[in-house]
């Protein structure tokens, strides 16, 4: 297994501004990828974070609003940029160690961001 | 693309109650399949996977999922819930190869009366 911590547990933040979002794991993995978990709603995901490339995102995530690094196998951030109320959710980061068929990805705590 | 149907958003059961919670997937390939929970407070963690084998899968805390290809179905088994048990559940599918993010479905909120 692997644990995940990230920062900042939760923020509230004003419009227009941007919150990076920092995810820690205690081991190197091979994939990264960010989930987001609006009010009420299931996980959603964002993108794939790529170490040392670009970030594949989803369809209807852009990287102008979510860019995300991951400078090496054991550390990614996302940052949420131009922020607005419909941005408020829960940011969860998960890790897949070995990228082998079946294997499961492990969850972080989440953070949770309040956009007023 | 990959869509996930979890049929029951709110179940409520008496303790010793048995439990089902009815998930299906569309998707042309082949597919890991997996159940996850959250409980109140407390990270997703994994209650069951399956990818390849028996069908017939068993997990922590006393679950099992049956995977029917035929019915795109994997749905989640408990024959008597406990209070513990309180909780949302995930359904979730990725492609075979494993590289991929997980598609969710929209969880099933789980409450178990003493």
């Amino acid at each position: 297994s692997a644990v995940i911590s990230q920062k900042p547990s939760r923020d509230i933040c004003q419009r227009g501004t941007s919150l990076t979002i920092q995810c820690q794991v205690d081991s190197q993995v091979t994939m990264m990828f960010w989930y987001r978990q609006q009010p009420g709603q299931s996980l959603t995901l964002i993108a794939t974070a790529n170490q040392g490339s670009e970030a594949t995102y989803e369809s209807g995530f852009v990287i102008d609003k979510f860019p995300i690094s991951r400078p090496n196998l054991t550390f990614s951030t996302l940052t949420v940029s131009n922020m607005s109320p419909e941005d408020s959710s829960i940011y969860l980061c998960s890790v897949e160690a070995r990228r082998q068929p079946g294997d499961e990805q492990f969850f972080g705590p989440g953070t949770r961001l309040t956009v007023l | 693309a990959q869509s996930v149907s979890q049929h029951n958003h709110h179940v409520i059961l008496s303790e010793a109650a048995s439990l089902e919670l009815g998930c299906n997937y569309s998707y042309g390939g082949t597919v890991n399949l997996f159940w996850y929970v959250q409980y109140p407070g407390q990270h997703l963690q994994l209650l069951l996977k399956y990818f390849s084998g028996d069908p017939l899968v068993k997990g922590i805390k006393g679950f099992e999922a049956e995977f029917i290809k035929s019915k795109f179905s994997f749905n989640l088994r408990k024959p008597s819930v406990q209070w513990s048990d309180t909780a949302e559940y995930f359904c979730a599918v990725n492609d075979r190869g494993g590289a991929d993010g997980l598609t969710f479905g929209k969880g099933t909120h789980l409450i178990i009366q003493p």
